[in-house]
């Protein structure tokens, strides 16, 4: 069965790097999503991208983040200068909108922590 | 504003049923799912309902009412293994291009021997 995958599985950095994150949404799928889940709290959206252009951004997802699909398979996540408060899961999604309820498929997630 | 409220935690023992309860303010709605998430993992879709009324899927059934902005997820047949966090989640746009998913805190449910 298709699904989304992730890498890395577990990333490490210091505050003030850069980091990507990588997913690779399930081939047939149109619109991709990055999640994120702090320890302990629910899952917040951070943005959409459809058709090689964000859709929709929460206020979370400022001037830091970046997202791109840089070939047909990949779609990246970028936080710029990481800060203590990014430490988090990130969930990648993809959805295909042939039915109305257009399930998203949720990657494993990368999980960031920032020291 | 967005909300959506769950209760935090539920216990129940093997082989019961148990209804996990979900309302929501936001505002658009065109569809609630359910998600299942065991720790440390993604979130995996269970169900979902977009017009009032029940689905039943195996073990799991969701009901929706819109006008009261509610809806539960019944887990039948206990198992060990339903221990996990439940998601309610709304799609709160009218176009379904746009995709984005407002989650609640979700119910940890802990099922007991």
């Amino acid at each position: 069965e298709p699904e989304v995958t992730q890498t890395p599985s577990h990333q490490v950095t210091q505050m003030g790097q850069e980091v990507i994150l990588r997913c690779v949404p399930i081939s047939n799928h149109l619109y991709f999503y990055w999640y994120r889940q702090i320890l302990g709290q629910k899952v917040e959206f951070l943005v959409s991208f459809y058709n090689n252009e964000i859709s929709e951004k929460s206020e979370i997802f400022d001037d830091q983040f970046s997202v791109e699909r840089p070939d047909g398979s990949n779609f990246t996540l970028k936080i710029r200068s990481t800060k203590l408060e990014d430490s988090a899961m990130y969930f990648c999604a993809s959805s295909f909108p042939r039915d109305a309820d257009n399930e998203q498929f949720f990657g494993p997630g990368t999980r960031l922590t920032v020291l | 504003g967005q909300n959506i409220d769950q209760p935090t935690e539920m216990t129940a023992t093997e082989g019961a049923i148990v209804q996990i309860n979900c309302t929501y303010q936001t505002s658009g709605f065109n569809g609630l799912f359910w998600y299942q998430q065991h720790a440390g993992e993604a979130p995996t879709f269970l169900s979902y309902n977009v017009l009032d009324g029940l689905e039943e899927k195996g073990r799991f059934s969701s009901f929706l009412s819109r006008s009261k902005g509610y809806s539960y997820l019944l887990l039948k047949e206990l198992q060990m293994k339903d221990s996990a966090s439940y998601l309610c989640a709304v799609r709160d746009r009218e176009d379904t291009g746009f995709q984005k998913l407002v989650f609640g805190t979700g119910t940890r449910l802990l099922v007991s021997p």
